[in-house]
């Protein structure tokens, strides 16, 4: 059973169009993240969050943006969708601390994949 | 260059062979690693962390070389189940709670 839920599971959009990806985690981890991951390819780091109204960009440029007004959720948007967006969006969260595990363990939900037209 | 790197394979392996494979990271000052799993079209889920002597988990044993930056995942009596592609992750110390992500490597079992 997951205990991090990503709605939609796939979105076929129109160019232009506003998307949110949704993203509710119910193991009350302050760290939250997305990651864009295209077939074969490295995950990439578009946003994060430790903790509410905490957010930050991560090391791929992304033209969405997150918020975090909620620990549990954690929405991605892109106000304007292309064809470049197309993509694999996986959200995922970890405990704060622990140094050697806890903040190293991250459980993934089942992906967004998006295909914008 | 990129952070982590692995062989993208894909490693053809029949069933109940013995199968291992190697993950370079740049950054020396790295202090954490980890094997995660990732089956086709599905999320990755964290298989195993690697610690400096070296660990075991049932079929599976983690290596970690820091001489030479590598870490390692050797996979004994494969399963038709053990298809998958194994990510490598590194905790970079000066990035702390972002992980690096190597583009993984596809190990194919065969009946």
């Amino acid at each position: 059973e997951a205990d991090i839920y990503q709605t939609p599971r796939y979105l076929v959009i129109g160019t232009g169009k506003k998307i949110t990806l949704e993203c509710s985690q119910t193991m009350g981890h302050d760290k939250m993240y997305w990651y864009q991951q295209d077939p074969g390819m490295e995950l990439h780091l578009i946003h994060y969050s430790y903790g509410v109204n905490s957010t930050e960009k991560g090391d791929l440029s992304s033209e969405s943006t997150v918020s975090r007004i909620r620990t549990e959720h954690f929405p991605l948007t892109l106000e304007s969708a292309r064809p470049s967006h197309t993509s694999q969006y996986l959200c995922a969260s970890s405990e704060l601390t622990g140094g050697s595990s806890g903040a190293n363990v991250l459980t993934f939900g089942a992906g967004s994949r998006l295909t914008v037209l | 260059r990129k952070e982590v790197e692995q062989d993208p394979g894909p490693f053809n392996v029949p069933e109940g062979a013995t199968v291992a494979f190697n993950c370079t990271y740049s950054n020396s000052a790295s202090q954490s690693f980890f094997w995660y799993r990732q089956d086709c079209r599905k999320e990755p889920k964290l298989l195993m962390s690697v610690y400096s002597s070296g660990n075991e988990d049932g079929r599976f044993t983690a290596q970690l070389n820091r001489a030479s930056q590598y870490i390692s995942l050797l996979i004994r009596d494969s399963k038709l189940s053990d298809s998958a592609t194994y990510l490598c992750v590194v905790r970079p110390t000066d990035s702390w709670g972002k992980l690096q992500f190597g583009a993984g490597t596809q190990v194919v079992v065969t009946p």
